[in-house]
């Protein structure tokens, strides 16, 4: 099936600074999403992206669609305590159904 | 006023011991998904649904059968659970084909011992 690779898997940062993970897939997507897990929640959405190229902030957070259509990116800015938690990035590729396939997630951390 | 509850939220069962996972939306939404969570792996899809007593099996589907009945129930059943099922279940509904923003319930975690 299909997979992405999400990195880094974890991070440990300072308050205040920015952040950046990435997805990367072995197969072109048409859609790429961004996911947010708290601690003992499920995971909620951030950011979706439907074109190659496609730039789209949401407040601290901005998210590309990579040209190639196999990655995709997201960037938080000025990072506060209540950016803890998992990111997954997503992705549903054409013939894929209504089904979307995850990545591992990458673990953020805050420190103070 | 949250529009997809899971219950239990958190189970512990013994190897071999049936299971059932409920999940209940009052979204009307047609599509439904189960997924695990593991380390690692991040989420990985079950079984997913598109409508009343249409399902079919995603990349992690043996051990586990799926029902549903009714729009706002998918059910998850463990035949005979095994400690590899051990992990926490997540369920999601979507409101229609090419809507992937997923609404995801939050979840139930399965010891399975």
């Amino acid at each position: 099936g299909q997979q992405l690779n999400q990195s880094p898997q974890s991070m440990f940062i300072q308050e205040g600074e920015d952040v950046s993970m990435n997805c990367t897939s072995s197969s072109i997507f048409n859609t790429w999403l961004w996911y947010k897990q708290d601690p003992g929640e499920g995971p909620v959405l951030l950011i979706a992206l439907y074109k190659a190229g496609e730039l789209t902030s949401n407040g601290r957070l901005t998210a590309q669609f990579g040209i190639t259509r196999k990655d995709s990116f997201l960037n938080i800015s000025a990072s506060i305590p209540s950016d803890v938690g998992i990111y997954f990035c997503a992705g549903h590729f054409t013939g894929g159904g209504n089904k979307l396939t995850f990545g591992t997630g990458t673990q953020l951390k805050v420190e103070l | 006023d949250a529009g997809i509850t899971q219950s239990p939220r958190h189970k512990v069962t013994e190897t071999g011991t049936p299971v059932t996972l409920r999940c209940h939306q009052t979204e009307n939404h047609r599509y439904m998904y189960w997924y695990r969570q593991d380390p690692g792996h991040g989420l990985r899809l079950i079984h997913y649904s598109y409508g009343v007593k249409d399902t079919d099996k995603g990349e992690v589907s043996d051990g586990y059968s799926v029902s549903r009945s009714k729009t706002e129930d998918f059910l998850l059943t463990l035949e005979s659970a095994t400690s590899s099922q051990t992990s926490v279940y997540f369920c999601a509904i979507s409101e229609s084909a090419g809507n992937y923003g997923y609404t995801f319930g939050s979840g139930t975690r399965l010891t399975v011992v």
